[in-house]
């Protein structure tokens, strides 16, 4: 199976920063990765799809990149509405294994 | 638009069964593989198993292998999650989700299922 191991598993930060969380995959995955973001009590939202391309209606700030074993997900400059936890899914091969998530929280 | 629908969910006494339901609108549901993801309360996402547009191929986490099986009804846009010899670790709200090229993308609002004596 494929470990994908995401750090840091929280953070604080102000409005405006620039935050970047990480995802490192034990085996290469190529671009197969997305980037989840949710809220307490709601389904996951989809920002970014095979590594770093962003999902239709996703603010332009959040971006990601990489390929093989190490992916980032980078939020320009955040905003009170980013406030949530993010995580990363492979799907290269089965099973698929998720990240164990971000909390990024209010400094 | 896209919407998925589940339901099912509830509390079941441990080695008991429930069958979970998800019905897909806003799309060609025939036409793309399905899969079921759980969160446990308090903890983070993971994948329970997909099944392939025609239903001719599934795949299943080693933690429900045996015990869960995922079906779908093209005729009737519903996909399924029967989970039998239920255990108190299997408590997690089970989301369906949409399967596209390039990972999953719509998801459905969960269903909590509780498993308790």
């Amino acid at each position: 199976d494929i470990q994908m191991t995401q750090s840091p598993s929280s953070l604080s930060a102000s409005v405006g920063d620039r935050v970047t969380i990480t995802c490192r995959a034990s085996q290469g995955i190529r671009n197969d990765l997305g980037w989840f973001q949710q809220k307490p009590g709601k389904a996951p939202k989809r920002l970014i799809y095979a590594a770093s391309s962003l999902q239709s209606g996703v603010p332009s700030r959040f971006s990601g990149s990489g390929s093989g074993t190490e992916f980032t997900l980078t939020i320009s400059s955040l905003q009170p509405e980013d406030f949530a936890t993010y995580y990363c899914l492979q799907h290269n091969s089965f099973p698929w294994t998720f990240g164990q998530g971000t909390k990024v929280e209010i400094k | 638009q896209v919407q998925l629908v589940e339901s099912g969910g509830g509390v079941v006494q441990p080695g008991r069964s429930l069958r979970l339901s998800c019905v897909a609108s806003g799309f060609t549901f025939s036409s793309h593989g399905m899969h079921w993801v759980r969160q446990a309360p308090g903890k983070g996402l993971e994948w329970v198993a997909v099944i392939w547009y025609d239903g001719s191929n599934k795949y299943y986490a080693d933690s429900v292998k045996g015990r869960f099986t995922i079906s779908r009804d093209n005729s009737n846009d519903t996909l399924y999650l029967q989970m039998d010899s239920l255990r108190a670790e299997d408590t997690a709200v089970y989301y369906c989700a949409r399967e596209t090229p390039r990972g999953v993308d719509y998801w459905g609002q969960g269903t909590l299922v509780t498993v308790s004596s």
